[in-house]
C-alpha cells in the first residue's frame, strides 16, 4: 500500500532556515498538506496545496513539491516552530488519506 | 467553525465505540466538506480514520474498514463515528475534523481531541 515517509527527527538554529521532507508516490500528483502540533494541542493545518498558508499562519512557512517529494521550508525557524510536522496527502487512484510518521523539529 | 468531540473515555475490550462531533457556525449541508474522523495513539502519529459527506458518501481507512462507520446527521448539525471490536490497540485520542477535497486533500479545522482507553 501507499505510504508517506518522513525524517523522524531535524534540528535547526534559531533565525536559520530548515527543510522539512515528505516522500510518496502519491506526491507525485499531488501537493502535501502540512500539520503542526505542538504537546497537548489538536494538530493545525499550516499549508496545502502550491503553498497556500490559511490565515494567520506566519509566511516564514512555505511549501514546494518535486517528483514524490514534498518540502516544508521555515525560513527564520523561531523559538514557537518547535513542533511535530506531519504531512499528508490522498492516496492515488483513491479516496483515502496517508499520513507520514511525523518529523520532531527541535529549535536550538 | 468549530468542532467538539464527545463520548465515553473508557471502553472495555469487543465493545462498541460510538463518538459524536458537534458542528457550530457552519451547517453539516451547508458546505462541501466532508466530516472527518482521525486518530492518534499516545506518543504516536496521526491515523485517517475515515469521513463522510452530508449525502452519504463516505471513505474509510482500509485497515478499519470492517469495523468503522461515520454518518452525519443534518437534524443536530453533527455527525459520528462507529467503531465496533475495540481492542487495546484502539486507544488514542479521536479528533473529527473537516476534510476539503481539492489537490491533495486537507483537514483544515480540527476538534480539540477526546481520549478513548480501551482497558478490561
Amino acid at each position: 500500500s501507499s505510504e508517506l515517509t518522513q525524517d523522524p527527527a531535524v534540528s535547526v538554529a534559531l533565525g536559520q532556515t530548515v527543510r522539512i521532507t515528505c516522500q510518496g508516490d502519491s506526491l507525485r500528483s499531488y501537493y502535501p498538506s502540512w500539520y503542526q502540533q505542538k504537546p497537548g494541542q489538536a494538530p493545525l493545518l499550516i499549508m496545502h496545496a502550491k503553498n497556500y498558508r490559511p490565515p494567520g499562519i506566519p509566511d516564514r512557512f512555505s511549501g514546494s513539491r518535486s517528483g514524490g517529494t514534498g518540502s516544508l521550508t521555515i525560513t527564520g525557524a523561531q523559538a514557537e516552530d518547535e513542533a511535530d510536522y506531519y504531512c499528508s496527502s490522498r492516496d492515488t487512484n483513491s479516496h483515502h488519506l496517508l499520513f507520514g510518521g511525523g518529523t520532531k523539529l527541535t529549535v536550538l | 467553525l468549530q468542532l467538539q468531540e464527545s463520548g465515553p473515555g473508557l471502553l472495555k475490550p469487543s465493545e462498541t465505540l460510538s463518538l459524536t462531533c458537534i458542528v457550530s457556525g457552519v451547517s453539516v449541508s451547508g458546505s462541501d466538506y466532508y466530516w472527518a474522523w482521525l486518530r492518534q495513539p499516545p506518543g504516536k502519529g496521526l491515523e485517517w480514520i475515515g469521513g463522510a459527506s452530508y449525502t452519504g458518501n463516505a471513505y474509510y481507512n482500509p485497515s478499519l474498514e470492517s469495523r468503522v462507520a461515520v454518518s452525519v446527521d443534518t437534524s443536530k448539525n453533527q455527525f459520528s463515528l462507529n467503531l465496533s471490536l475495540v481492542t487495546a490497540a484502539d486507544t488514542s485520542v479521536y479528533y473529527c475534523a473537516t476534510y476539503g477535497t481539492e489537490q491533495g486533500g486537507y483537514f483544515d479545522s480540527w476538534g480539540p481531541g477526546t481520549l478513548v482507553i480501551v482497558s478490561s
